[in-house]
């Protein structure tokens, strides 16, 4: 079974800062991939970052990188210089070898102030 | 850049009626996936579909669901009987053939059984 936990409901951060949205896993499976997403108020989910776990650096993709700490089980999304179209609900999501689907976590209310 | 299609973006219902959801995923994709968001909650896992067939589905997909790809672009959510908590932003995704790929989402439909 696979288990996605964001524990931080909701991150405010300035603008132009970085910020770090927290993101656990637990899976019995030997090979996974995690994912994160972006939901804005309009509703749809963007896909921004990509991290199989086999993969020897941590994914990076403009100002998203995902900090993976295969240890720990624990995925962070950083997003660096913050702007104010970051605005939205973030969501980590994990894919088992077995399980075809995603399996989501809770998410995390980001909001950037000016 | 291709893009998950869904129509319509809004549907609104009463109670007992049949729906259907309709999704025209990315033209290269091979599995098909509707996935439902209940408002301020998360994205839960419905339904995967490959090969012509369903592959996979969660508890939630029950007798009253059903999926289908009447051709070769449309892939359709079926709700028989509509009940007042099947209201929800319903998410058809799809993707490519390699467990690394990602899944890319539609926009939604929102759907309001009254």
């Amino acid at each position: 079974a696979q288990k996605i936990t964001q524990t931080q409901p909701g991150m405010f951060v300035q603008e132009k800062e970085a910020v770090t949205l927290d993101c656990t896993y637990d899976t019995s499976d030997p090979s996974y991939g995690l994912f994160w997403y972006k939901q804005p108020s309009s509703g749809e989910m963007i896909f921004l970052i990509y991290q199989g776990s086999y993969d020897q650096q941590n994914a990076t993709e403009g100002r998203y990188s995902l900090n993976f700490q295969k240890a720990r089980k624990s995925a962070n999304l950083v997003i660096s210089a913050s702007q104010l179209g970051d605005s939205a609900m973030y969501f980590c999501a994990m894919r088992g070898l077995e399980a075809n689907n995603l399996f989501f976590g809770t998410g995390t209310r980001l909001t950037v102030i000016p | 850049e291709p893009e998950v299609t869904q129509t319509p973006s809004h549907q609104v219902t009463q109670m007992g009626q049949e729906v259907i959801l309709r999704c025209v995923p990315i033209s290269n994709h091979l599995y098909f996936y509707w996935y439902r968001q209940i408002l301020g909650q998360k994205v839960e896992f419905l339904v995967s579909f490959y090969n012509n067939e369903i592959s996979e589905k969660s508890e939630i997909f029950d007798d009253q669901f059903s999926v289908e790809r009447p051709d070769g672009s449309n892939f359709t959510l079926k709700i028989r009987s509509t009940k007042l908590e099947d209201s929800a932003m319903y998410f058809c995704a799809s993707r490519p053939l390699s467990f690394t790929d990602t899944q890319y989402f539609g926009p939604g439909t929102r759907l309001t059984v009254l």
